[in-house]
């Protein structure tokens, strides 16, 4: 069964200490993507990553770095971490071919709580 | 900046009865998917519309794209406590290779026995 890992599902951090969370996906998909999940917002886009080493920003990529070494692998950095930054983050992949209909599978999500 | 608003962002019935979820944008959307998440996991497809005026159904549920392709419906039949869960509605954008999604907010839905 094809997967999404999000190595971390629940996390407790203190503000200021730098936070990594990672997602690895096994379907050689090209494309990979974090977006943060807030009850009545939604999911906005933080970064995305189209090929290793590759990077956009989203939405909202203010206070947070992505890393795309290899291309199962797409690292998500809260350098400084703060209160507001607490939420479920969802790392998601795709095919690179765009039909018009791309598909997202996501993980199971990371609730990160900053004290 | 694309938004897709949906509604109701709530919605708590009784089994057996019927709902609506509705998915509107001024954008237009080369595709619109719709999701289902449950508590602790991540989004599921349910399906991917991609014509306008596009009806397709997934046992009790059907999926509709506007003909212009600026919104679409999600309508339950007979809801049943097991289709609980928050519903996602999400439009693709031909802007690049990338397949990026613009989400709406989401729909809590709670179908009670």
């Amino acid at each position: 069964d094809v997967k999404v890992t999000q190595s971390s599902r629940y996390l407790v951090k203190r503000t200021g200490e730098k936070v990594f969370l990672e997602c690895v996906q096994d379907m050689d998909h090209e494309n990979m993507f974090w977006y943060r999940q807030d009850p009545g917002l939604g999911l906005r886009l933080i970064y995305f990553s189209y090929d290793v080493k590759m990077k956009e920003k989203g939405d909202i990529p203010e206070g947070y770095s992505v890393s795309r070494e290899k291309k199962e692998r797409f690292s998500l950095i809260l350098e400084s971490a703060s209160t507001n930054q607490t939420s479920m983050y969802l790392c998601a992949s795709s095919l690179r071919f765009w039909s018009g209909a791309n598909v997202l599978t996501f993980g199971a999500g990371s609730r990160l709580t900053v004290l | 900046t694309q938004l897709l608003e949906q509604s109701p962002q709530f919605l708590s019935i009784q089994e057996g009865e019927n709902l609506t979820v509705y998915c509107n944008s001024s954008s237009v959307f080369s595709s619109l998917q719709w999701y289902r998440q449950e508590p602790g996991e991540g989004p599921v497809l349910l399906v991917t519309v991609v014509t306008g005026g596009e009806v397709k159904k997934l046992k009790r549920l059907t999926f509709q794209f506007g003909d212009a392709r600026k919104d679409s419906s999600l309508h339950i039949t007979a809801a049943q406590p097991g289709d609980t869960g928050l519903y996602l509605c999400a439009g693709g954008l031909r802007v690049s290779n990338t397949g990026k999604l613009i989400f709406g907010q989401g729909t809590t839905l709670q179908v009670k026995p």
